[in-house]
């Protein structure tokens, strides 16, 4: 069955200081994985999504086939990245769009 | 450009009574609908999708049901709530992408 993980429920580091939240995925086939955030009192929404391979805030998520893994990282936190982040994988076209989460992490920046 | 609106934004619901929550979505046609439920240290979790009027498909055998009357409108119901109903519930829409775009969301509290 597919299957997202986020081993880490809670991330806490201080301004300045590299991160990198785990993801791990279970799919036999060729996902699409990304990642989605809410920040405190706002909607969740879109942060990134492998197939753009682009940066965001500052953050970049490499999908590894091999280690069935899409790591979020960023060399330098700032507080604003306190949030909750969330994993995510579809399954792609002619599967209506469905996501699957992951269980979240929580990103704390302390300053 | 696109909207989602949900409510209410909160909920305070006896056991056994009855609860109907509404999505509407602004500025698209025929999107695919999700509803999810966001639990306490247990991630989002897809309850129903639909890719079109009268169309709901179930992720989780439970006691809520979705319905669809119209293209734009997403609605989440239950006869009788139990305690184990409480939670933050996400209604989402994507379009012909696989972006999912997600509403401010509904706090339950089952009492």
């Amino acid at each position: 069955a597919q299957r997202v993980t986020q081993p880490e429920k809670l991330l806490s580091v201080f301004k300045g200081a590299p991160v990198e939240l785990k993801c791990n995925y279970s799919y036999s086939g060729s996902p699409e994985l990304f990642w989605y955030v809410q920040y405190s009192r706002q909607r969740l929404q879109l942060l990134l999504r492998h197939i753009s391979r682009e940066s965001i805030k500052g953050f970049t998520a490499d999908l590894n086939k091999g280690e069935t893994s899409f790591h979020l990282k960023k060399p330098f936190a700032q507080e604003e990245d306190s949030a909750m982040y969330y994993c995510a994988l579809t399954l792609g076209s002619g599967n209506t769009g469905k996501l699957i989460f992951g269980q979240g992490t929580t990103l704390q920046v302390k300053p | 450009s696109q909207t989602i609106h949900q409510w209410p934004a909160t909920l305070v619901q006896p056991v056994g009574s009855p609860l109907s929550l509404e999505c509407t979505v602004e500025g698209t046609s025929n999107p695919n609908l999700y509803w999810y439920r966001q639990a306490a240290g247990r991630g989002l979790q897809l309850l129903f999708y639909s890719v079109g009027i009268g169309q709901i498909s179930s992720e989780v055998p439970q006691n809520l049901s979705a319905s669809r009357p119209q293209d734009r409108q997403f609605i989440l119901s239950s006869k009788k709530l139990l305690l184990s109903d409480s939670g933050f519930y996400l209604c989402a829409w994507s379009g012909a992408g696989d972006t999912q775009y997600f509403g401010p969301g509904t706090r339950l509290t089952v009492l």
